[in-house]
């Protein structure tokens, strides 16, 4: 089975922009959740969406949102970026919740 | 407000040597404990997992000693390899959903 794949790898964008992240689960997994990670701050949870449902949410403003479409697959955004939205954005996909997570490679943002 | 608290942010032991990082929690609805592996550009991956109905998980070189009354767990790496240089994060979830909490990382290099 192909794992979690997320889109891009990599971006650059300035502050005041928005930005739009891509998770495609692995096959038959319907629960997905985000991360930011970071140095200081470590992994912190973003939200989790079960079937199209936001099922969890982190403690995050309301400039981070996110959404599951019918075939399993998450976007999630962020409008207004600063400069401390910096960091490696991951999506884990689980077969449904509170199964085991399993993380993609991440998209890592990086906001001047 | 760290809901698990990791030690030591980082660790060297020498090939064939022990690693052991440790984790503690105050919140007693946590009942899933898992630990990931993370290389550099790659996303975390699942090690190995407890609940607490359990004091102690091997597989292969690697156990997790659970103690519930003290709310704290461990990772044991046996024999020790070069290969193992990583950083690793402990993490803990509730019952009721698939929102995990995930310790600061432990940055291991195993030096031959």
């Amino acid at each position: 089975k192909a794992g979690v794949t997320q889109t891009p790898r990599y971006l650059i964008k300035t502050r005041g922009q928005q930005v739009t992240l891509s998770c495609s689960p692995i096959s038959g997994h319907r629960s997905v959740s985000w991360y930011q990670q970071t140095p200081g701050q470590g992994l912190q949870f973003l939200f989790e969406y079960f079937s199209e449902t936001q099922r969890n949410k982190g403690n995050f403003p309301g400039r981070f949102s996110g959404r599951q479409f019918s075939n399993s697959r998450s976007e999630m955004n962020v409008s207004t970026l600063e400069l401390g939205d910096s960091a490696l954005y991951l999506c884990a996909s689980a077969p449904g919740p509170e199964e085991t997570q399993y993380f993609g490679p991440g998209t890592r943002l990086l906001v001047l | 407000q760290q809901q698990v608290k990791q030690s030591p942010q980082s660790l060297i032991v020498q090939k064939g040597g022990i690693s052991i990082i440790n984790c503690a929690y105050e919140n007693t609805a946590f009942d899933y404990f898992p630990w990931y592996q993370q290389f550099p550009g790659k996303g975390p991956a699942l090690l190995i997992a407890i609940r607490p109905d359990v004091s102690e998980k091997k597989e292969g070189r690697f156990t997790i000693s659970f103690n519930k009354s003290a709310k704290q767990f461990s990772l044991h790496i046996m024999d020790s390899q070069p290969g193992d240089s990583a950083t690793y994060f402990c993490a803990a979830s509730k019952e009721t959903g698939n929102q995990f909490y995930f310790g600061t990382g432990t940055s291991l290099t195993v030096i031959p």
